[in-house]
């Protein structure tokens, strides 16, 4: 029962440009969100994250989307780097115990 | 460095056996969690422990277990292993965990091997 999918398991951008992830979730009980970033042999970095109750949380470059009418929300990173090159994983959990449920991950390969 | 730690960060083992990973979550964080991921899936969320006791339980199969100690660190012991259960096995700490919306700091991985 996949809660929360990452249709697109990899996605190539240009330095510089805009990288857009984009994640889709099926419980509508889910009220916050989160991205976390990981490289090779390492565990996830939490990156950004968004309540229910907004639309949009910016940090940086990076901004993340909620559209809970859609039950989606995208990661942007602009301007890209080759630094950001990395697994990018969404997660969500709803209700009082912090149990998160995790997309499968997408892979960004900033090119220089 | 998240200040998550786990050992050992490799394991080789056969099938049938049995094998314990530790975790040794953030300096005055009391919840910790279990998690698994295989081969190009998700992260798949097994268990978690808040101040010593069982919180939530996830998609964990009856032949794992884990326990948090008074010191607060938390073992998974997974038994009679199969092919299957290789994978990457992730521990992740917070503050509380029992109230939702807390970010979780992940150590970096117990990478199983079953023979």
């Amino acid at each position: 029962d996949q809660q929360v999918k990452q249709n697109s398991p990899s996605l190539s951008v240009q330095e510089g440009r805009i990288s857009i992830l984009n994640c889709d979730y099926t419980n509508s009980m889910f009220d916050y969100f989160l991205w976390y970033k990981k490289y090779p042999a390492e565990g996830p970095t939490f990156l950004i994250s968004i309540s229910s109750i907004k639309d949009k949380n910016e940090d940086g470059r990076f901004t993340v989307f909620l559209n809970k009418s859609a039950k989606h929300l995208s990661l942007h990173i602009v301007p890209s780097q080759p630094g950001d090159s990395a697994v990018y994983f969404c997660a969500a959990s709803g209700g009082n115990f912090n149990k998160f449920y995790f997309g499968s991950g997408t892979k960004l390969n900033v090119k220089p | 460095d998240s200040g998550v730690t786990q050992t050992p960060k490799h394991l080789i083992t056969a099938t049938g056996q049995r094998v314990t990973l530790r975790c040794s979550p953030r300096s005055g964080d009391l919840s910790v969690y279990w998690y698994q991921q295989s081969l190009d899936q998700g992260l798949q969320f097994l268990i978690q422990y808040y101040n010593g006791e069982e919180r939530a339980k996830g998609n964990i199969l009856e032949r794992f277990s884990a326990q948090q100690f008074p010191d607060l660190h938390s073992e998974l012991n997974l038994s009679s292993l199969e092919l299957g259960d290789s994978a990457l096995y992730f521990c992740a700490s917070s503050r509380r965990g029992d109230r939702g919306k807390e970010t979780q700091y992940f150590g970096p991985g117990t990478r199983l091997l079953v023979l």
